[in-house]
């Protein structure tokens, strides 16, 4: 089984450009989440999705944006990089419920510069 | 809303000794509590997690955690480290207030001294 599945694994940009992160799951989970990971931070939750149709702001919403394409698909853009996005992300699903562990991708790593 | 503390950003033992890296969290609701390790350049794996079933909880890896609502607390703990177990492990924590927010921990890195 794949699981979640992110790409791309590396990207770099130059201030201002967009690029939109892509995220997929098959295993019918209903929630799922982007991260950012920066040294000494941990794990920062952006946006979720508690499920299908709906999307929610985390603790570090600003400047990035979410799509809940479909049960299987989540995407993050970046409508306008900055460095201070430079970051690595990992997008994770979990079925819905307290006690769900999630499951995470293997990360995009992105550098603007 | 509930989040989670992370004790000590660094802890450093030797191979052998035993180990203990501390989380506390806080929570409005019953939370689940759980505990990933991230080897360097690799992505998140689930150690173990609480859901109110036993407080003890054993995981993989020789790794266990106690659940002690007293003390908001959720310690990582493993009798004998060896030298593969040199990680970083986050503490999680999910309650339902509202929503299912999935909450990390800053981290703790572990070094595993020979």
């Amino acid at each position: 089984n794949a699981g979640v599945t992110q790409t791309p694994k590396f990207q770099v940009l130059k201030t201002g450009q967009s690029m939109t992160l892509q995220c997929a799951q098959d295993m019918n989970h209903n929630s799922m989440y982007w991260y950012r990971q920066d040294p000494g931070m941990g794990l920062r939750l952006i946006y979720y999705s508690a499920s299908e149709g709906t999307t929610d702001k985390g603790e570090v919403p600003n400047g990035y944006n979410v799509s809940r394409l479909n049960k299987r698909e989540f995407s993050l853009r970046l409508e306008s990089a900055a460095p201070s996005q430079t970051s690595v992300y990992f997008c994770a699903s979990r079925e819905f419920g307290v006690g769900t562990e999630a499951f995470f991708g293997q990360g995009t790593r992105l550098t603007v510069v | 809303a509930q989040s989670v503390t992370q004790l000590d950003s660094h802890v450093s033992v030797s191979e052998g000794t035993p180990v203990l890296l501390r989380c506390n969290y806080s929570s409005s609701y019953s939370p689940s509590l759980f505990w990933y390790v991230q080897h360097p350049n690799k992505g998140l794996q689930l150690l173990l997690k609480y859901t109110s079933a036993a407080t003890l909880v054993k995981g993989i890896n020789g790794f266990e955690a106690e659940f002690k609502k007293s003390e908001t607390s959720f310690h990582l703990t493993k009798p004998s480290a060896h030298m593969s177990d040199a990680a970083e492990y986050f503490c999680v924590v999910s309650a339902f207030s509202g929503t299912y927010k999935y909450i990390f921990g800053t981290g703790t890195r572990l070094k595993v001294l020979a």
